[in-house]
């Protein structure tokens, strides 16, 4: 079946655009999460949803990012007045939260490039 | 989350099977053990997760030791696509907000 996709692949934008990010997570999934990974970094939670609800935003950078989450479906991450530390590939995944496992399925990423 | 211990790298002959250890001395009794990779310039990809017994699918196999303090994840006949970061996670499993939290992994590769 399909899996999570994300769009656009590859984002290019000058400092101090806004941008968005869109995730759709894989059909009937109520968890969704966005990651980020600098350049050779590990991955660095940043929200996630449970519905269209999101708990804990304690990951979120700063202000200048937001996430929502609609239809219990797509999200999107949107980052304003972009720095050149925001360049990263965002990573979003999705999970079922059935039974007693809980195994997250990633899509192929955004990378973002601030100039 | 428990911590997990990986070797940085490893090497393993094509065809030949790879065994990547990981060391989580402190995980409690509801922690299961996850292993995720990540090929270059790709997201993470769920391989094999367990939480005492031996487990296998068509991708590998995960031994866990009796006190579950340590386990094993095992490629039966690695193929140079298997070259990636392998990450081994403990985690608590049936919970929404439990984040994925990769440490270093360990960087296998699979040579001719």
């Amino acid at each position: 079946g399909a899996g999570v996709s994300q769009s656009p692949s590859n984002k290019v934008t000058e400092k101090g655009k806004d941008v968005e990010l869109r995730c759709d997570p894989i059909s009937g999934h109520t968890a969704l999460y966005w990651y980020r990974q600098s350049l050779g970094q590990g991955l660095e939670f940043l929200i996630y949803f449970q519905g269209n609800s999101a708990p804990d935003k304690s990951g979120l950078p700063s202000d200048r990012f937001s996430a929502e989450r609609t239809g219990g479906s797509v999200s999107t991450l949107t980052i304003q007045r972009t720095q050149q530390e925001d360049s990263a590939v965002y990573l979003c995944a999705s999970s079922q939260l059935t039974g007693s496992t809980n195994e997250q399925y990633f899509g192929p990423g955004t990378r973002l490039t601030v100039t | 989350d428990a911590k997990t211990t990986q070797p940085p790298s490893m090497d393993c002959a094509e065809g030949r099977a790879a065994n990547l250890p990981c060391n989580h001395s402190t995980i409690s009794g509801n922690e299961y053990v996850y292993w995720y990779r990540q090929i270059h310039s790709q997201g993470p990809q769920y391989i094999i997760h367990g939480l005492k017994n031996n487990e296998t699918n068509e991708m590998a196999s995960l031994i866990i030791t009796e006190d579950r303090k340590s386990s094993t994840l095992i490629l039966p006949h690695a193929t140079l696509r298997d070259t990636a970061v392998y990450y081994c996670i403990v985690r608590v499993a049936n919970n929404a907000g439990n984040m994925l939290t990769f440490g270093g992994g360990t960087r296998l590769m699979v040579k001719p």
